[in-house]
């Protein structure tokens, strides 16, 4: 069964620096997603794309985060400068056109800010 | 954004009990959805609910989409150690997804 797949599943940074999430939604979909989940809390939404274009972002997802599908497999999550309040897990998901119709998560990538 | 209150917190049963969690919503949605999510996995979808008073069941686990379009319930019957994860509840309006605050559950063998 074709599955979300995210790289790396744990990266660590130092607090300030640059940080790339990167993820392989399933590939006949057309809408993927990225959540966060800080240890022990509930999965937030941070923003959906469709179409090349975001289509919805959440109030976490400020100036320094960014989202892009540079080929036609991988979609990214760029943290541009990290602070310690941004580990957390972080789940890709993605699913096909037909409204409504559930998400498949990736197993996430777990980033820990020094 | 938007609140999904799911409850209980936390549960612990002993296995071969029936278990039930429920979440409520201020807005209606069109999707509920129920996750299962295990230590260090991503959500694994268990049931998904596409009409107002639609009963589905996937197994030992029955789910229902209130009337009112603002609840949902998923039901364990006859738990087993292997059901142990946190039961995530989401809603659906459009292109965006709402997950409820999960529900722990603990069996005891």
């Amino acid at each position: 069964e074709p599955e979300v797949t995210q790289t790396p599943s744990h990266q660590v940074t130092q607090m300030g620096q640059e940080v790339i999430l990167r993820c392989v939604p399933i590939s006949n979909h057309l809408y993927f997603y990225w959540y966060r989940q800080i240890l022990g809390q509930k999965v937030e939404f941070l923003v959906s794309f469709y179409n090349n274009e975001i289509s919805e972002k959440s109030e976490i997802f400020d100036d320094q985060f960014s989202v892009e599908r540079p080929d036609g497999s991988n979609f990214t999550l760029k943290i541009r400068s990290t602070k310690l309040e941004d580990s957390a897990m972080y789940f890709c998901a993605s699913r096909n056109g037909r409204m409504g119709q559930p998400q498949h998560f990736g197993d996430g990538t777990r980033l820990s800010i020094l | 954004g938007q609140q999904l209150n799911q409850s209980p917190q936390s549960m612990f049963i002993q296995e071969g009990e029936d278990v039930s969690m429920n979440c409520t919503s201020s807005s209606i949605f069109n999707t509920w959805l129920w996750y299962k999510q295990d230590p260090g996995e991503g959500p694994v979808l268990l049931i998904a609910l596409y009409k107002a008073g639609e009963l589905t069941s996937n197994g030992r686990l029955t789910a229902q989409f209130g009337i009112t379009r603002k609840d949902s319930f998923l039901n364990i019957s006859a738990s087993i150690p292997s059901d142990v994860g946190i039961y995530f509840c989401a809603g659906s309006f459009g292109n965006q997804f709402y997950f409820g605050t999960g529900t722990s559950l603990t069996v005891i063998p």
